[in-house]
Formats: structure tokens, C-alpha cells, sequence
């Protein structure tokens, strides 16, 4: 059974502070990984993939992965009050299936 | 790019009536696109697989005759809910991917309740 964990949270942060967002999955052979953004009624938008060790930026946004210790995280730098959502943590075993495995989501608040 | 959208946005159906949901990517062809229903305050949940051109894969505990999927082009996908009841009332979201990599984008959702 493939699973994906993540805190459910809520995580609360200061308007302007770094939010950290963890993630660990137990399949050793995933290849893809994903963080969704979901707001309250919405559906999941992507925000991130990142599929080799190390880091990848995009904008406010930092996506690590640690293969080794199956585990990826995501940073928002300068957190905003329109951050405040749901973010979901995807992973893909790449064995020839486009299917992904979501964690929970941990619910995040930005206090203005 | 890799737009997919979803008819209706939402509705409202009696006991007992079926209906119908569209899934087409705009700007891509995708040959699986995926259904998932998610309950209020709950996670997303993945109902099935739907493949262009063959049959649906359906999760375990997800009734295939109920849940009806055609895939019948590589820009459409449709789900109907037959004899729908109120435990049916829930949030439909599609999803496709637009290349040959795993990334998924997801339409925005019919929101199904059943009086």
C-alpha cells in the first residue's frame, strides 16, 4: 500500500514569515512528486513538481526532495494571507501509471 | 496551457435521476484522465482511471455500474451517476495529464447534490 503522510495541521504563520510544509511518501521507487494547492470549494491547482534531488524554486516557492529519506517539503517564503489553503502532497511511482498517490493536505493559515 | 474544464459546475437532481458530467481538456489531448469525489473537509479520493478508447479502471469499493465512464475522444470524458441518492451528493473533480509525464491538472469541479 503506497502512502503519502503529511501533518493535517492547521499550520499557522505570521503574514510575511516562511511557511514549511512536510511530506514523506513509502514508496522507495516514486519518481514524480507534486504540491496542489487547494482553496475551500476549489479544486487542487499544481504548484510545484520536482522530480531529482535538491531543490527547485519558483517565485515565493521552494520544492526539496530527499530521496534517500523519502521525504519532500515545501517552502513559502513571505507567506500571504492569500496562501491560506489546503496543500496537498502528490507522488508518482513512475512504474508506467500517471496516477498519483495524495496525501491528506496540511491546511495552512497566514495570520495578517 | 493544460486547461481542462468541467459541465456543469454544479447541480441539483432528484432521487433517483442519473447525471451526467463532462471532463474535456481544451488545449491538450489526454489519453487517461482521472475522476476523483471528494466529501466535505475530507481528502480527495480517486474513483477511477478513464482510458480513451478502452474501459475504465475503478478503485476498489467504487460500484462500475453506478459510475459510469466513457472516454470516447482523447479531449472528453464523461462520468454519468446512475439512480443517484443523497450519499451521492458530493464534490466531482476530473483530472489530465497533458504529456507524457505525471503531472495532472484538474478541471474545476461539479459540486452533485441529490434532494
Amino acid at each position: 500500500q503506497k502512502e503519502v503522510e503529511q501533518n493535517s495541521g492547521p499550520l499557522s504563520v505570521p503574514e510575511g514569515a516562511i511557511a514549511s510544509l512536510n511530506c514523506t511518501y513509502s514508496d522507495r521507487g516514486s519518481q514524480s512528486f507534486f504540491w496542489y494547492r487547494q482553496y475551500s470549494g476549489k479544486s487542487p491547482e499544481l504548484i510545484m513538481s520536482i522530480y531529482s534531488n535538491g531543490d527547485k524554486e519558483d517565485g515565493r516557492f521552494t520544492a526539496q526532495l530527499n530521496k534517500a529519506s523519502q521525504y519532500v517539503s515545501l517552502l513559502i517564503r513571505d507567506s500571504q494571507p492569500s496562501d491560506s489553503a489546503t496543500y496537498l502532497c502528490a507522488v508518482n511511482d513512475g512504474a508506467g501509471s500517471y496516477q498519483l498517490t495524495f496525501g491528506k493536505g496540511t491546511k495552512l493559515s497566514v495570520i495578517p | 496551457g493544460a486547461v481542462v474544464s468541467q459541465h456543469p459546475s454544479w447541480v441539483i437532481c432528484k432521487s433517483g435521476t442519473s447525471v451526467k458530467i463532462e471532463c474535456r481538456s481544451l488545449d491538450f489531448q489526454a489519453t487517461t484522465m482521472f475522476w476523483y469525489r471528494q466529501f466535505p473537509k475530507q481528502s480527495l479520493m480517486l474513483m477511477a482511471t478513464s482510458n480513451e478508447g478502452s474501459k475504465a479502471t475503478y478503485e476498489q469499493g467504487v460500484e462500475k455500474d453506478k459510475f459510469l465512464i466513457n472516454h470516447a475522444s482523447l479531449t472528453l470524458s464523461t462520468l454519468t451517476v446512475t439512480s443517484a441518492h443523497p450519499e451521492d451528493s458530493s464534490f466531482y473533480i476530473c483530472s489530465a495529464n497533458p504529456s507524457q509525464g505525471a503531472e495532472q491538472f484538474f478541471g474545476p469541479g461539479t459540486r452533485l447534490t441529490v434532494l
